[in-house]
C-alpha cells in the first residue's frame, strides 16, 4: 500500500552544523507535506509545511525542499542547537477536496546533537 | 499561544471496559483528529470529524472506536471494549481548515490491562 518512510532512524550531528532529514514517499496523489517535531512525552510539534506546487520553502531556521519527480522531501536545520535533539516525522495527505484528510506519517528518524 | 489539551495523561483500564478520551481542540479550529501512537512506531490516523459527522477514517477505526463533540468545546474518542492492542498514545489534533497544518495535544496514554 502507500507509505512515507524516512531514510534512517537515527541522525548525529555536532551542535552548530546542518541537519538534513530525508524523507520518501510513494503516494502521487500527496498534495500536501509537514514536517514535524517529537519530543519525548509529547505530542508532534509543526515544524513547517508545503504544498505540492512549490519546491522550497523556508521558516526560521528550517527549510524543506519537495522533488515531486522522485517523491522525496527533506528537512533542513541550519545551526543545530541542544534543543533540536528530537524525532522528527515527515506526513503528507493528498488533496481531496475540502475534506478533513488524515496524515499518513513516516517512521521518525531520532536527531542527536552532539556538543 | 492557544493549543490542544487532552485528559487524563495516562489512562489504566481493564480488558474489555470502556474508555472516553476527551480533548479540547483550539478554540477557532473546525477541524478535528485522533490518532495513535503504538509505542516505538510512527503515528497513525484514526478519525477526522468535521461539521459534527466523521469526515474520513482509517481501518483501524473499527465498530468499538465512536467520536463525539459533545458540546461546543470538548471532542471525544470512546473505546468501547478494550483490548489489550489498544494500549498506545492517543493524540487529538485540530486545524482551522481543510488541509492546513494540524495541531496536535500531547496525547493520553492508555494502558489496558
Amino acid at each position: 500500500g502507500e507509505s512515507v518512510g524516512l531514510h534512517l532512524p537515527t541522525l548525529s550531528v555536532q551542535e552548530g552544523d546542518n541537519s538534513i532529514i530525508n524523507c520518501a514517499y510513494s503516494n502521487s496523489a500527496s498534495d500536501y507535506f509537514i514536517w514535524y517535531k517529537q519530543e519525548s512525552g509529547k505530542g508532534p510539534q509543526f515544524i513547517i509545511d508545503i504544498r505540492s506546487n512549490m519546491d522550497k520553502r523556508q521558516g526560521q531556521r528550517v527549510t524543506v525542499l519537495l522533488n515531486k519527480t522522485v517523491k522525496h522531501l527533506s528537512l533542513q536545520i541550519a545551526a543545530t542547537q541542544p534543543g533540536d535533539s528530537a524525532v522528527y516525522f515527515c506526513a503528507e495527505t493528498p488533496y481531496s477536496g475540502g475534506g478533513a484528510d488524515g496524515l499518513t506519517f513516516g517512521k521518525g528518524t531520532h536527531l542527536i546533537i552532539q556538543p | 499561544e492557544p493549543e490542544v489539551t487532552q485528559t487524563p495523561s495516562h489512562q489504566v483500564t481493564q480488558m474489555g471496559q470502556e474508555v472516553i478520551l476527551r480533548c479540547v481542540p483550539i478554540s477557532n479550529h473546525l477541524y478535528f483528529y485522533w490518532y495513535r501512537q503504538i509505542l516505538g512506531q510512527k503515528v497513525e490516523f484514526l478519525v477526522s470529524f468535521y461539521n459534527n459527522e466523521i469526515s474520513e477514517k482509517s481501518e483501524i477505526f473499527d465498530d468499538q472506536f465512536s467520536v463525539e463533540r459533545p458540546d461546543g468545546s470538548n471532542f471525544t474518542l470512546k473505546i468501547r471494549s478494550t483490548k489489550l492492542e489498544d494500549s498506545a498514545m492517543y493524540f487529538c489534533a485540530s486545524s482551522k481548515w481543510a488541509n492546513q497544518p494540524q495541531h496536535f495535544g500531547d496525547g493520553t496514554r492508555l494502558s489496558i490491562l
